[in-house]
């Protein structure tokens, strides 16, 4: 069965802080990959997703993440947070199976920034 | 553009009662349709997909189930709750497409007492 690991429960950091979150999948076909971020009181936003080609990907306000197929790894980071960047991140796989895609989702990372 | 409502925002219940929460799409046809459950330390725990009217694919067993009576309207129901329900309810929509990203609704707190 397809799976996600969030290694990293709980981080705290302080403002300009580089940031790097770890995200594993497990599946053994063609994968997307995504990474959501949910603030405080607010709903889950999309981040960041990888579908193909430069295994690099460029999200919203200054996250970045590698896709590693090797490692089956995609990795969250952004060379340095703020304050607002206080949320929980969650990283998703979305394999085809039985017909149709589904998204599987890590048990997410909290983040706090101090400032 | 396209919006996803899910309603009641919050509900309290007691144990043995029963449950239904609805979830309606605007501005897109034929959607895929999820139901998810948010737990502390758990992340997002998937429920229940759809990929069109009545056909509903179940992920874990469980005391829920959900119908799709419209191609728009995916609803989670419970016959009987019990304590262990209690959780926050996402539901979410994509386009039956690999490109597609998941856009969810602002969720139903649910406490089972």
């Amino acid at each position: 069965a397809q799976s996600v690991s969030q290694h990293n429960h709980h981080v705290i950091l302080s403002e300009a802080a580089s940031l790097e979150l770890g995200c594993n999948y497990s599946y053994g076909g063609t994968v997307n990959l995504f990474w959501y971020v949910q603030y405080p009181g607010q709903h889950l936003q999309l981040l960041l997703k990888y579908f193909s080609g430069d295994p690099l990907v460029k999200g919203i306000k200054g996250f970045e993440a590698e896709f590693i197929k090797s490692k089956f790894s995609f990795n969250l980071r952004k060379p340095s947070v703020q304050w607002s960047d206080t949320a929980e991140y969650f990283c998703a796989v979305n394999a085809y199976t039985s017909g149709t895609y589904k998204y599987i989702f890590g048990t997410g990372t909290r983040l706090k920034v101090l400032a | 553009s396209q919006t996803i409502h899910q309603w009641p925002a919050t509900l309290v219940q007691p144990v043995g009662s029963p449950l239904s929460l609805e979830c309606t799409v605007e501005g897109t046809s034929n959607p895929n349709l999820y139901w998810y459950r948010q737990a502390a330390g758990r992340g997002l725990q998937l429920l229940f997909y759809s990929v069109g009217i009545g056909q509903i694919s179940s992920e874990v067993p469980q005391n829920l189930s959900a119908s799709r009576p419209q191609d728009r309207q995916f609803i989670l129901s419970s016959k009987k709750l019990l304590l262990s329900d209690s959780g926050f309810y996402l539901c979410a929509w994509s386009v039956a497409h690999k490109d597609s990203p998941l856009h969810f609704g602002n969720g139903t707190r649910l406490t089972v007492t």
